[in-house]
């Protein structure tokens, strides 16, 4: 059974605070690692797929690195706004599955 | 906007009862993968179909099937529905996956199914 833990569950920061997440997953068997952002009412938008180890990609404030070797993946918001208020999701696909972690809830207070 | 539409948006059924749901992919997208999010859960994998045959499956019992059509529709039927199965469930399409889950994913909003 293939775990996916994502911490914390959820997190509260001030506008303009710069916060990180992290996803734990199982290294073996390992093809490829999803991250999405989930705002209430919309949508879950793909943020990240990430293949390699050592990957690391940038979308505006969003950053994400990938260390499969040890099971993580870190994911950064710079500069967090109310905007990026969101579930973020992680999945790591392994043999025909893409299994979800639980999220992380974040709330950018004004 | 994803493009990826699903319809219902909402749905009450009584324990027993059958279900279909129905996904509209992005043009284009020869992949489509379903999910069930429980309160409180990330979404679990039901399956993948990849042109129109099954291609992968999650820990859902047979009762759950699906089909994928030439148009980019496809569709989740829930047989001999119980409680359990009340849930958000989302569709996603993608392209040209074959092996699965390398390429970028495109979710529609999802159907909420209660069951009764």
């Amino acid at each position: 059974i293939l775990n996916v833990e994502q911490s914390p569950q959820s997190l509260h920061v001030q506008e303009g605070d710069s916060t990180n997440f992290t996803c734990s997953f199982p290294s073996s068997n390992f093809y490829a690692l999803h991250w999405y952002r989930w705002e209430t009412a919309k949508s879950p938008e793909a943020l990240f797929v990430m293949t390699l180890n050592g990957d690391e990609k940038k979308k505006g404030r969003i950053s994400a690195t990938l260390n499969t070797k040890e099971g993580y993946s870190y994911l950064y918001i710079k500069g967090s706004q109310p905007e990026d208020s969101a579930t973020y999701l992680c999945a790591s696909r392994s043999a025909r599955q893409l299994t979800f972690g639980s999220g992380t809830q974040l709330t950018v207070l004004p | 906007e994803t493009g990826v539409t699903q319809s219902p948006t909402h749905l009450i059924k009584t324990r027993g009862q059958q279900v279909t749901l129905r996904c509209s992919s992005q043009s284009g997208h020869n992949t489509v993968s379903w999910y069930q999010q429980a309160l409180g859960q990330g979404p679990q994998f039901i399956f993948q179909y990849y042109r129109e045959e099954e291609n992968g499956r999650g820990n859902f019992p047979p009762r759950f099937s699906g089909l994928q059509f030439p148009n980019y529709s496809s569709e989740l039927n829930v047989n001999a529905l119980e409680l359990d199965d009340s849930a958000l469930y989302l569709c996603a399409s993608s392209l040209g996956e074959g092996t699965g889950f390398i390429n970028e994913q495109f979710f529609g909003p999802g159907t909420r199914l209660t069951v009764l």
